[in-house]
């Protein structure tokens, strides 16, 4: 079974200027998230989605960020414009949700780090 | 709204057992402990979870007091690949997001 996929692994820009990142989440499963690490902490959840619909983005920073996962399946994630604080890793995970969601289990890619300068 | 204390890092040699300690003493009863690591620049990675009883599978086992307070992780032989941030991180049974705090910072030594 493929894993999560995300891309650009690396992506270095200047404040102000404008980028994205994809995801495309193992096959089947209805349910992604997006989570940003900044350094030396945990991931913390930014948005959810459940097959295309917005499950929860109190966390997102909607005056800069937007996401969408269109036809339920990949996902982007943009940030416009940048900020130095937006320095970070951005990771996407996806998870099956068959059931309770306390018992499933999130699938993680590997990250796209961005640096803002 | 950290759920969860774990200590900030810990050395193990190569080969041995590591057991991870985490407190969550104020866990309720539909809420799962969960644990993730995170090797240097990769995604966090599933290893465990349970909910009362012990729990074992192929990576670790994971043991649960009693009153569900606390709960160590065990890496029966550990190999330099296991050098990780481990993440201990209760859920309940609706919780959709993971929360993620500080973590163990484990550095398996040869």
């Amino acid at each position: 079974e493929a894993g999560v996929a995300q891309s650009p692994r690396y992506k270095i820009i200047e404040k102000r200027q404008s980028v994205a990142f994809w995801c495309n989440p193992i096959s089947g499963h209805a349910t992604l998230y997006w989570y940003q690490q900044i350094l030396g902490q945990g991931p913390k959840l930014l948005i959810q989605f459940q097959n295309n619909g917005v499950v929860d983005d109190s966390q997102l920073p909607k005056d800069r960020f937007s996401a969408e996962r269109l036809k339920g399946v990949d996902s982007t994630l943009k940030i416009q414009p940048a900020k130095l604080e937006d320095s970070a890793v951005y990771l996407c995970a996806s998870s099956r949700t068959g059931g309770e969601f306390g018992k499933e289990t999130q699938y993680f890619g590997p990250g796209t780090r961005l640096l803002v300068l | 709204d950290a759920k969860t204390t774990q200590p900030p890092s810990m050395d193990c040699a190569e080969g041995r057992a590591a057991n991870l300690p985490c407190n969550h003493s104020t866990i309720s009863g539909n809420e799962y402990v969960y644990w993730y690591r995170q090797i240097h620049s990769q995604g966090p990675q599933y290893i465990i979870h349970g909910l009362k009883n012990n729990e074992t599978n192929e990576m670790a086992s994971l043991i649960i007091t009693e009153d569900r307070k606390s709960s160590t992780l065990i890496l029966p032989h550990a190999t330099l690949r296991d050098t990780a941030v481990y993440y201990c991180i209760v859920r309940g049974a609706n919780d959709y997001k993971l929360s993620f705090g500080a973590g163990t910072t484990v550095t398996v030594r040869a």
